[in-house]
């Protein structure tokens, strides 16, 4: 089985820009995560997506939206960026139902740096 | 408050010596505990789930809920076990998928 993918891996965007990242999970996982990772703060939790409805968020600003399609793909936002955005963003795929969760496979991330 | 704990930043040990990594938490529910590791240029992984009861690449951690503690545990390090490594909570009941991160120790075995 393919393992989660992310693009892009790498971008490079200027304070005050948008910016819209991708993730497409394990074939047959229908529960998207998605994680902040930087050297101060380490990984921090952003919001969770499962059959295209947000279920969880962390404690994050407005800027930082996602979404889920119907295919399980998912795809994070964040408007009007600042230097601080600056991270790996990661997400992570699993079996999920209403009740139940598998384990989280992760994909490789995507590193943002906002000049 | 939610938390997991991973006192050393840092654990650094010769090949062939015994591995403790430790992790704590706090938890008002009933938490499901794992461990990840990333070794270098690779992406997070998953080493162990506290419902398993497995013993990975001989990695072993018990749950000790007295001690709200999930320490990792190796008998005889090896060179390629240098990587970091994570602890992570989530919430017991199933309908989440947030996992809260400790973070993270890096073990560096020595030859």
């Amino acid at each position: 089985k393919a393992g989660v993918t992310q693009t892009p891996r790498y971008l490079i965007k200027t304070r005050g820009q948008q910016v819209t990242l991708s993730c497409s999970p394990i074939s047959g996982h229908r529960s998207v995560s998605w994680y902040q990772q930087t050297p101060g703060q380490g990984l921090q939790f952003l919001f969770e997506y499962f059959s295209e409805t947000q279920r969880n968020k962390g404690n994050f600003p407005g800027r930082f939206s996602g979404r889920q399609f119907s295919n399980s793909r998912s795809e994070m936002n964040v408007s009007t960026l600042e230097l601080g955005d600056s991270a790996l963003y990661l997400c992570a795929s699993s079996l999920r139902t209403l009740t139940r969760n598998s384990e989280q496979y992760f994909g490789p991330g995507t590193r943002l740096t906002v000049t | 408050a939610q938390r997991v704990t991973q006192p050393e930043k840092l654990l650094s040990v010769f090949k062939g010596a015994p591995v403790e990594l430790k992790c704590n938490y706090s938890y008002s529910g009933s938490p499901e505990l794992f461990w990840y590791v990333q070794y270098s240029r690779q992406r997070l992984q998953l080493l162990l789930r506290h419902i398993s009861r497995e013993s990975i690449k001989g990695f072993t951690a018990d749950l000790n809920k007295g001690e709200t503690s999930f320490h990792l545990k190796k008998p005889f390090a090896q060179e390629e076990d240098s990587a970091m490594y994570y602890c992570a909570l989530r919430d017991g009941s199933g309908n989440t998928g947030k996992l809260i991160f400790g973070q993270g120790t890096t073990l560096q075995v020595k030859p």
